[in-house]
């Protein structure tokens, strides 16, 4: 069964809104969760390290305003894409996994901005 | 820094015949982690296989198989017979410490299509 269930698995808005995405490591605490977005037919681009009870290390070219990531809990990290514009549509998956193991990964989120 | 690379963007083949993906990395760290990642078309990765820098020893699983040259710095993806159900983006990763963290940087991916 999935070790790290994400929600909602689709999302269509109008442009404005924002819009928050949840990813729960089920079975395990995650003090590190990974947020990526894909675009299609790319790859994995990771935007932020999300650390349990600490601000998250965003990558270059990511904003911080414009993606706001909170990870109250050891098992939960949620990434709340701000007044969504249709440039933010992608695939955002998140993941979590300790060091020396394979990342797990949600079953993504299809962000559709109208 | 670290980069992998996978060169093929997308491969094309029919049932049953091998295939080979390519995966070549580069790190400055001695220890460091690679995998493999299967995208199936409705998006969900799927963990393959997972190698620690220190174990060179090939593995078979089935009809997959890798083959991990740290004199080469690669490590190859081979499907034997592969099948339609195969057909998938596969991503190579790499994983080394960073600020503390494993944090996987991963390869563009290769397209995979398995034609019946």
């Amino acid at each position: 069964g999935a070790v790290v269930s994400q929600h909602p698995s689709w999302v269509i808005c109008k442009s404005g809104t924002s819009v928050k995405i949840e990813c729960r490591s089920l079975d395990f605490q995650a003090t590190t969760m990974f947020w990526y977005r894909q675009f299609p037919k790319q790859s994995l681009m990771l935007m932020a390290t999300s650390n349990e009870g600490s601000k998250a290390t965003y990558e270059q070219g990511v904003e911080k305003d414009k993606f706001l990531i909170n990870h109250a809990s050891l098992t939960l990290s949620t990434l709340t894409v701000t007044s969504a514009h249709p440039e933010d549509s992608s695939f955002y998956i998140c993941s979590a996994g300790s060091w020396d193991q394979p990342q797990h990964f949600g079953d993504g989120t299809r962000l559709s901005i109208l | 820094a670290q980069k992998v690379t996978q060169a093929q963007t997308e491969i094309s083949v029919v049932e049953k015949e091998d295939v080979t993906l390519d995966c070549v990395y580069e790190t400055r760290d001695t220890t460091y982690y690679l995998f493999w990642y299967k995208q199936p078309p409705s998006g969900e990765l799927v963990f393959l296989i997972r190698r620690n820098s220190f174990d060179e020893q090939n593995e078979i699983s089935g009809r997959y198989s890798w083959n991990f040259q740290k004199s080469t710095s690669s490590f190859n993806f081979t499907i034997t017979a592969s099948q339609v159900v195969d057909s998938a983006v596969y991503f190579c990763a790499l994983s080394e410490a960073l600020r503390g963290s494993y944090i996987p940087t991963f390869g563009r991916g290769t397209s995979l299509i398995v034609h019946p």
